[in-house]
């Protein structure tokens, strides 16, 4: 079956940097446009970042860009985020999400479980 | 950068009520518009693509209707099960992808 599992989310100081993964399964990983969407503790949704199925198309949000960097590994159908410059206010739970083929297709499904990223010293 | 707002931000309902959750952008986005549902302590699931389809295996008392600016995602008949938090989501716009704020949704 299609899953996402997410790892390398953790506790991290103020200014550090973190690089979380995704582990995909289940589908044609090099087909599909993938996204990165956070969820700070009890707030909403937040979208973090796409790239697109060849990895040419890629889009931050303005929360994270210049900090954040997100990329993709079609031969071991994995997706990656690289997070820098790390403050308070990105501690959430991430999470992986598989959109579809194009730009058209941006909706959400699946999601994988989530990994969450504590900023704290 | 487009907006979505959705009200109310929660609501109370009874077993078997119609509930109704708006979400209006702040531009057009033509039917590029999704829903999610978010139980307590899960992942969020998708339930609606292009404003009005429905995912497969999502129960048929879910709708949703709209474009341009102004979209409605209607649960026909509330059920116990239901209990969530309910989320908007445009795609292919500027930010590429941008979420609502999100509707709780409690059964009374």
């Amino acid at each position: 079956q299609v899953q996402l599992v997410e790892s390398g989310g953790g506790l991290v100081n103020p200014g550090g940097s973190l690089r979380l993964s995704c582990a995909a399964s289940g589908f044609t990983f090099s087909d599909y446009y993938m996204s990165w969407v956070r969820q700070a503790p009890g707030k909403g949704l937040e979208w973090v970042s796409y790239i697109s199925s060849s990895g040419s198309n890629i889009y931050y949000a303005d929360s994270v860009r210049g900090r954040f960097t997100i990329s993709r590994d079609n031969t071991k159908n994995s997706l990656y985020l690289q997070m820098s410059s790390l403050r308070g206010a990105d501690t959430a739970v991430y999470y992986c999400a598989r959109e579809g083929y194009s730009d058209y297709e941006g909706w959400f499904d699946p999601w994988g479980q989530g990994t969450l990223v504590t900023v704290s010293s | 950068d487009i907006q979505m707002t959705q009200s109310p931000s929660s609501l109370s309902a009874s077993v078997g009520d119609r509930v109704t959750i708006t979400c209006r952008a702040s531009q057009g986005i033509n039917s590029f518009l999704a829903w999610y549902q978010q139980k307590p302590g899960k992942v969020p699931k998708l339930l609606i693509y292009a404003a009005s389809t429905l995912q497969s295996g999502v129960p048929s008392r879910f709708s949703g209707s709209g474009s341009g600016t102004d979209f409605t995602l209607t649960i026909s008949s509330l059920q116990p099960e239901d209990l969530a938090t309910y989320y908007c989501q445009t795609y292919n716009s500027a930010p590429r992808r941008a979420f609502g704020q999100g509707t709780k949704v409690e059964v009374k």
